[in-house]
């Protein structure tokens, strides 16, 4: 157990809806980074909060968005979703502790199948 | 930018012999981290090994240990012992040595497909 915590663990909805996907870091953890994976893409890095401010962003779509709010918990909104779309989201923390032992620790993800 | 290449596909082994996934990197950065993450088929990225560019000193782990070559931008896997167990997606990963209180971001390369045969 990473103690990282993702919800939902699964989620099957319609082209053109808007979901909600959620994660908790590890106890203390600081950072969040949202992963997107695909079969086509591979691994792809979203975005990344510290401390409830947006440090990095990579392959974001501007139809989706993500904050982190004070009690360090992450949110990532997709919308007008697309087939395309569908792909397995991790987030990720670090950061209690040494801060530069590069390691991220994963949730389980959210597995989104857009119909 | 960054780019992390792994050329095997797909791999398999035989129970207790010796496999080696291969791993080569792009980058003009002279501090980062390399990892190993490896993908079960629970889905779940589990850490295997971790190397510090300025350590030349290869990684281990138990049966894990990389073959580091900083100036060839190459960083292999090596599992000894295979097992069963070890059946999954292997990803080397790429992170930037970040500074001001919070890390980089993870590059993937496409994964490598295990398979531990008995």
């Amino acid at each position: 157990d990473s103690g990282v915590t993702q919800t939902p663990k699964h989620l099957i909805t319609a082209t053109g809806q808007r979901v909600t996907l959620r994660c908790s870091p590890r106890s203390g953890d600081l950072s969040v980074y949202w992963y997107q994976q695909s079969l086509d893409q591979g691994l792809q890095f979203l975005i990344q909060y510290y401390n409830g401010e947006e440090r990095a962003k990579g392959n974001i779509l501007e139809r989706f968005s993500a904050q982190q709010f004070p009690d360090l918990h992450s949110e990532l909104n997709l919308s007008s979703l697309e087939l395309g779309d569908s792909a397995l989201y991790f987030c990720a923390s670090s950061g209690r502790g040494d801060p530069y032992t590069g390691e991220l620790f994963f949730g389980e993800g959210s597995r989104l199948t857009v119909l | 930018a960054q780019t992390v290449t792994q050329s095997q596909p797909e791999m398999s082994v035989q129970e207790a012999e010796t496999v080696t996934l291969s791993c080569t990197y792009d980058t003009s950065e002279n501090n980062y981290y390399l990892f190993w993450y490896k993908q079960p088929p629970s889905r779940q990225m589990i850490l295997v090994i971790r190397q510090e560019a300025y350590k030349q000193q290869n990684a281990t782990e138990n049966r894990f240990s990389v073959n580091f070559q900083k100036a060839a931008k190459s960083f292999s896997l090596k599992i000894s012992d295979s097992q069963l167990g070890d059946t999954a997606m292997y990803f080397c990963a790429f992170m930037k040595r970040a500074y001001g209180g919070s890390q980089g971001n993870l590059i993937f390369g496409k994964g490598t497909k295990l398979s531990v045969k008995p």
